[in-house]
């Protein structure tokens, strides 16, 4: 596709239950990075991939948190028994091995 | 994780005024800087790159000292369009084969007014 896009654009879930956020990079792009955005806050670093692999994955905020990436494409965020402090909206990004990062439009979750 | 610090803001200015955003950063080792964009509920866009020779697009020029570890950006002749969060963007050194992450400024808002 021409950018980076994500799915869903918005997601509200009960206190308890996991989710699934999906990320389609930028065609060609091999590395592939999750970010996270509170209200009012900056982009806190989650996870980043290179290929199919996440040789960095020190930003994931617990155990509850855990990404995938397969065939060196699409990329899944899986937060399991989600809390309210999940509450945010979780930004994937792309890049072609130089260093400018292409943003997707992000997905909002509300952890009820 | 080392820090980038911004000066929140809001700067609220009238159209056509001189805007100047300031950025530190901690980790004397990183490579490379950058200056992003982030419009109310929309992701980040990269506005430009800053070099240690300073770069200069249209109104926009950025600045590097990397004695003082110090980043800026200046607008000049602010217009409506230009308001929106100005994000200072440091590259963490490349470490295991990795290309290295960005690390994010919590952002600087900037409201211009007619």
């Amino acid at each position: 596709g021409a950018g980076v896009s994500q799915s869903p654009s918005n997601k509200v879930t009960e206190k308890g239950k996991d989710v699934e956020l999906r990320c389609d990079p930028i065609s060609g792009h091999t590395a592939l990075y999750w970010y996270r955005q509170s209200l009012g806050q900056g982009l806190e670093f989650l996870i980043y991939f290179q290929g199919n692999s996440a040789p960095d994955k020190s930003g994931l905020p617990s155990d509850r948190f855990s990404a995938e990436r397969t065939g060196g494409s699409v990329s899944t965020l899986t937060i399991q028994r989600t809390q309210q402090e999940d509450s945010a909206v979780y930004l994937c990004a792309s890049s072609s091995g130089v260093e400018t990062q292409y943003f997707g439009p992000g997905t909002r979750l509300l952890v009820l | 994780r080392k820090e980038v610090e911004q000066d929140p803001g809001p700067f609220n200015v009238p159209e056509g005024a001189t805007v100047a955003f300031n950025c530190t950063y901690s980790n004397s080792a990183s490579q490379s800087f950058f200056w992003y964009r982030q419009d109310c509920r929309k992701e980040p866009k990269l506005l430009m790159s800053v070099y240690s020779s300073g770069n200069e697009d249209g109104r926009f020029t950025a600045q590097l000292n990397r004695a003082s570890q110090y980043i800026s950006l200046l607008i000049r002749d602010s217009k409506l369009s230009d308001s929106a969060t100005y994000l200072c963007v440091v590259t963490e050194p490349n470490y295991g084969g990795s290309q290295g992450n960005l690390i994010f400024g919590k952002g600087t808002k900037l409201s211009v007014k007619p």
